[in-house]
């Protein structure tokens, strides 16, 4: 099994619904973050939690809301999608970053959503 | 705020060929710098990391310096194969919360 797992895969969703975008991940890692890739933009981050009770708002947070339900699980929510959130969304986690610095993400395969 | 940038894509090149893929950066501090290589139909996944000034990060063929004085990472590979056909994303994090910040993203396909 994947250590992040997206759920779904692909979506397709009309304007206006509610779309919930799952997230699970077996690596134990406190920090998990949502990014938006869109094609020339590069990956742009959404949310983000360090752990359970601390969530905060990545450059691009508005019309979207997420859940931290556990270490493991973390859900992004498009409360009333529009067509212009049509894009690939990523979930990644990232574990302790020690002495080092370096903040290395561990990304799930992508779930693609397109807003008709 | 903290930005990287690097060059556009899409980059074709011929197998064997060398490649070279430029990255500059802005940040407060003293940043982590990446590369993250992401495959068709897959998430990123990181290819090489440095930490200081002068570090060599390297994995797979590919190599990045670190070099402070000019605020680049560029990557480079001797001799690439069809198989290295992805996008290449660079990025830093920094900050107190460290933060990661990406760049556009370079394609590279390269042709038999």
């Amino acid at each position: 099994d994947a250590d992040v797992t997206q759920t779904p895969r692909n979506r397709i969703t009309k304007t206006g619904k509610r779309i919930m975008l799952e997230c699970s991940q077996t690596k134990g890692h406190d920090r998990m973050y949502w990014y938006r890739q869109d094609p020339g933009l590069g990956l742009r981050l959404i949310y983000y939690s360090f752990d359970v009770k601390d969530i905060n708002k990545g450059e691009i947070s508005d019309g979207y809301s997420v859940s931290r339900q556990a270490q493991a699980k973390f859900s992004l929510s498009l409360e009333s999608a529009i067509p212009n959130q049509t894009a690939l969304y990523f979930c990644a986690t990232s574990g302790d970053i020690g002495e080092s610095g370096a903040n290395v993400l561990t990304f799930g395969a992508g779930s693609r959503l397109t807003v008709l | 705020g903290d930005s990287v940038t690097q060059m556009e894509g899409p980059v074709t090149l011929s197998e064997e060929a060398f490649l070279t893929i430029n990255c500059t950066y802005t940040a407060t501090g003293y940043p982590s710098l990446f590369w993250y290589v992401q495959y068709p139909g897959e998430g990123l996944q990181l290819l090489l990391k440095a930490t200081k000034a002068d570090d060599k990060g390297s994995n797979k063929g590919f190599e990045a310096t670190y070099r402070k004085e000019t605020t680049s990472f560029h990557l480079e590979k001797g001799s690439v194969q069809v198989s290295d056909s992805a996008v290449y994303f660079c990025a830093l994090n920094s900050g107190g919360y460290q933060k990661v910040t990406f760049g556009t993203g370079t394609k590279l396909q390269v042709i038999p």
